[in-house]
């Protein structure tokens, strides 16, 4: 089965450094998501892109947050510098238009961030 | 921001009953999708049910939709201790510019007693 692949899926990190996560979307996927899962405030979606051009990142935190699709098989999202408030689960989705309408995505299995 | 809401938060029942979760959201949609993340992992698409759906079902799962209610429920039948999850609606919504978003809910935390 297509799998989307995220790495790394852990990562430990002192507050201030610079976190790089990466993406692998689904290959012919058109459409990448990143999202962020705390058990605060759930699934927050961060960013976007369509055909690799970003087309919404108004759920991320401009001034630390990026998020990047430099080909098409591989999306980022960086944080320089993290703050201990960045720790969460970080997921990529990709997708693709469906048929009948509207998008179908696949999630990966996450990069889990803890900021100290 | 957080388009759906699911209800109940938590849920727990023996195995073998039916379990039922709900959703409701604000604003229109192209679909709805259902998701399940078992502990520590990835959200698995279990199910799409389109904007001029009503009902739909995949296996032990019936999804219904009422686009009038801005609802959904997703009934679970014949629960398995292994369907121990939790469980997220979340809809696709067009943004503008030709784009939609995917927005979810907290998600029904979902305990089935062997």
């Amino acid at each position: 089965d297509a799998r989307v692949t995220q790495t790394p899926r852990h990562k430990v990190t002192e507050m201030g450094q610079e976190v790089t996560m990466r993406c692998q979307p689904i290959l012919g996927h058109n459409t990448v998501f990143w999202y962020r899962q705390t058990m605060m405030q759930g699934l927050e979606l961060l960013a976007y892109f369509r055909n690799r051009a970003p087309l919404d990142d108004s759920g991320m935190p401009k001034d630390r947050f990026s998020a990047e699709m430099p080909d098409a098989t591989l999306a980022t999202l960086k944080i320089q510098p993290s703050e201990p408030r960045d720790s969460a689960v970080y997921f990529c989705a990709s997708g693709s238009y469906l048929p009948l309408g509207g998008y179908g995505y696949t999630f990966g299995s996450g990069t889990r961030l803890t900021v100290v | 921001s957080q388009q759906g809401e699911e209800d109940p938060q938590a849920l727990s029942i023996q195995e073998g009953e039916n379990a039922t979760m709900n959703c409701s959201y604000k604003t229109s949609i192209n679909n709805l999708q259902w998701y399940r993340q078992n502990s520590g992992r990835g959200l698995v698409h279990l199910i799409l049910i389109r904007s001029n759906e009503r009902e739909k079902h995949s296996g032990r799962l019936r999804v219904t939709l009422d686009t009038s209610k801005k609802s959904s429920s997703l009934l679970i039948t014949a629960s398995r201790a292994a369907d121990t999850a939790s469980y997220f609606c979340a809809t696709d919504s067009y943004s503008g510019a030709g784009s939609y978003q995917l927005t979810f809910g907290k998600g029904t935390k979902l305990s089935v007693i062997p």
